[in-house]
């Protein structure tokens, strides 16, 4: 079964608008992280954002957000006044107690100038 | 080095061959990370390193994969009489933690092409 679902496999929104990604997951861990990344064309992978299982307040981290609805078990990345430079493939995913890391199938976010 | 590195960046291989990929990690990074990554797809994850302690193998999809880190620092995953199936991008990531997270940090990835 998937622990880290992206149900949106492409987006199209237009630049300066705010826009949502999707990730639900899964696990029975009490102490967990979630991450997103982004994936430019370049393919490197570049950091954005970490949300603890524990933290009481959503991370934030200049326009990127995260949505942390922790009985829903979901983490929605929420990307404000987007930019063209925000098309990417964008990936979440999730540290469980051992420390290991899963990323999900990703999203493809298109910006329209 | 201030990132972490990866050799080769692409390599060629005929079926049957087998290569050998190198990750260079951030100094003092306590954990290292293996992913495959297939093209328009996630990263894969395939194993994992706490120092020189592989403490999960679970995602190597095979036994001709096989990936060490001997002195706590630089890692090889090997492959063995490669298939068309292992094309992808080979991602190494490094991290150590902090504050509770254990961000990753990635290299550029060894892209591997099985002819």
């Amino acid at each position: 079964a998937q622990k880290i679902t992206q149900t949106q496999p492409g987006m199209f929104v237009q630049e300066k608008e705010a826009v949502t990604l999707d990730c639900t997951y899964d696990t029975s861990d009490q102490s967990y992280g979630l991450f997103w990344y982004k994936q430019p064309s370049s393919g490197e992978m570049i950091f954005l954002i970490y949300q603890g299982s524990y933290d009481e307040q959503n991370a934030t981290e200049g326009r990127y957000s995260l949505n942390f609805q922790k009985a829903r078990k979901s983490a929605n990345l929420v990307i404000s006044a987007s930019q063209l430079g925000d098309s990417a493939m964008y990936f979440c995913a999730m540290r469980e107690d051992d420390d290991k890391i899963i990323f999900g199938k990703g999203t493809r976010l298109h910006i329209l100038p | 080095g201030a990132g972490v590195s990866q050799s080769p960046r692409y390599k060629v291989a005929k079926r049957g061959q087998d290569v050998a990929l190198r990750c260079d990690p951030i100094s003092g990074h306590v954990s290292l990370f293996w992913y495959q990554q297939a093209l328009g797809q996630g990263p894969e994850f395939l194993t994992y390193f706490q120092n020189e302690a592989q403490l999960d193998k679970s995602g190597l999809p095979s036994d001709r994969f096989f990936a060490e880190r001997p002195e706590g620092s630089v890692s090889t995953l090997k492959i063995q009489r490669t298939q068309q199936e292992d094309s992808a991008v080979y991602l190494c990531a490094s991290s150590t933690p902090l504050f509770g997270a254990n961000v990753l940090t990635f290299g550029a990835g060894s892209r591997l092409t099985v002819l």
